[in-house]
């Protein structure tokens, strides 16, 4: 069967800071992933989506960036958080629906 | 574009009773997909319920079922028999069936927060 992980599950970072979060899938190949971010008690944002390695599509202009350097292995980045970028960040991956992580919370300080 | 609205931002029901989550979207699709997740307090996003547009059947999972009007482009979200564990946010979803450019994208509506009350 088909699992996603995220880590990790909960991160600090001040202001200014770099970051890189991860998120594996196992038991499935060449899936489309996908990043996400969600502000509490609000919707999703669709951030970043991959179909295959080194392919990356941008839905909205911002201070991150991602990556995708294996077939299941798909991080997300920054070079210098903003307060602006906490927030809750889901990964997922599709078959027909989509199955997500179990998310990060970061908080940005 | 596609739009997916949920019309209820929180929704209450008592415990053992039945609830409808309303949802509707806008397409010139005629072929495509409709989900239902939960978002408990953990925040995982939990997938309920699966509606393919070409199935005529409305789909049913346990005591989650849904009312699928295409041409009303309406697509609503029954729970029977509530319990305590299906307080959450539900989100409807839209997917498109094609390939090309959709990539298997969902859009999402706003969330309809649930509260089941003992």
């Amino acid at each position: 069967s088909q699992t996603i992980h995220q880590w990790p599950a909960t991160l600090v970072q001040p202001v200014g800071s770099p970051l890189s979060l991860e998120c594996t899938v196992e038991g499935t190949s060449n899936p489309n992933l996908y990043w996400y971010r969600q502000a509490a008690g609000r919707g999703l944002q669709l951030l970043f989506y991959s179909v295959g390695i080194g392919q990356i599509s941008s839905e909205v202009p911002q201070n991150l960036s991602a990556s995708r350097p294996q077939d299941r292995q798909f991080i997300l980045s920054s070079k210098k958080l903003l307060l602006s970028d906490s927030g809750f960040y889901l990964c997922a991956w599709s078959a027909v629906e989509q199955f997500f992580g179990p998310g990060t919370r970061l908080t940005v300080l | 574009a596609q739009t997916v609205t949920q019309s209820q931002p929180e929704m209450s029901v008592q415990e053992a009773e039945t609830v409808t989550l309303s949802c509707t979207y806008d397409t010139s699709e005629s072929d495509y997909y409709l989900f239902w997740y939960k978002q408990p307090p953990s925040r995982q996003m939990i997938l309920v319920i699966r509606q393919e547009a070409y199935k005529q059947q409305n789909a049913t999972e346990n005591r989650f079922s849904v009312n699928f009007q295409k041409a009303a482009k309406s697509f609503s979200l029954k729970i029977s028999d509530s319990q305590l564990g299906d307080a959450a946010m539900y989100f409807c979803a839209y997917r498109s069936a094609s390939g090309g450019t959709s990539y298997g994208k969902l859009t999402f509506g706003q969330g309809t927060i649930l509260t089941v009350h003992p």
